[in-house]
């Protein structure tokens, strides 16, 4: 049961140009929402989070949009940077719960 | 941010045998550990979340014979593949988590059973 789903396996996009990576999820029990990037064989990074209560929040170039509404929430960045080419992981859990569910990731490639 | 570590990063075990695979905050105490399995080019697959002193509650699929996962401390969690086959095959990542605060990942173990 895929709770957390990242539609788009890539994305590919100019230097200097925004980036934006979507996710959806199905369970209305989650309230806390977060993006970690992965490079190959290392375990991922936070990036930035959002908890229900809001519907944006930024942190110098990324910024985190969470429509409750749609079940949608969608990771900005901009401007995007080579360095920013990784894997994207959007992930969502309960503040009162332990678990945290992934999505499958998009894989993001800066241009130069 | 916080610091998690993962040991050991890369192992490689005879088919049969038994490896643990260590998971340690080091700068927080851990109410919640989460241990992942990635397998090539997909998601990160929750396999089972413990609290620290009660067992670890596992997602369905995952064997909790096979996979032994102890939460002895806020800082130390350990899973242990029993008798390991090449399928367990696999780069396995534990997470620490505080209550209500992001999960810090470790740096993750690339498993190869031969």
């Amino acid at each position: 049961d895929q709770q957390v789903k990242q539609n788009s396996p890539s994305l590919s996009v100019q230097e200097g140009r925004i980036s934006i990576l979507n996710c959806d999820y199905t369970n209305s029990m989650f309230d806390y929402f977060l993006w970690y990037k992965k490079y190959p064989a290392e375990g991922p990074t936070f990036l930035i989070s959002i908890s229900s209560i809001k519907d944006k929040n930024e942190d110098g170039r990324f910024t985190v949009f969470l429509n409750k509404s749609a079940k949608h929430l969608s990771l900005h960045i901009v401007p995007s940077q080579p360095g920013d080419s990784a894997v994207y992981f959007c992930a969502a859990s309960g503040m009162n719960n332990n678990d945290m569910r992934f999505g499958a990731g998009t894989r993001l490639t800066v241009k130069p | 941010g916080a610091v998690v570590s993962q040991h050991p990063s890369r192992v490689i075990c005879k088919s049969g045998t038994s490896v643990k695979i260590e998971c340690r905050s080091l700068d927080f105490q851990a109410t919640t550990m989460f241990w992942y399995r990635q397998f090539p080019k997909k998601s990160l697959m929750l396999m089972a979340t413990s609290n620290e002193g009660s067992k670890a509650t596992y997602e369905q699929g995952v064997e909790k014979d096979k996979f032994l996962i102890n939460h002895a401390s806020l800082t130390l969690s350990t899973l242990t593949v029993t008798s390991a086959h090449p399928e367990d095959s696999s780069f396995y990542i534990c997470s620490a988590r505080q209550s209500g605060t992001e999960a810090f990942f470790g740096q993750g173990t690339r498993l190869t059973v031969v």
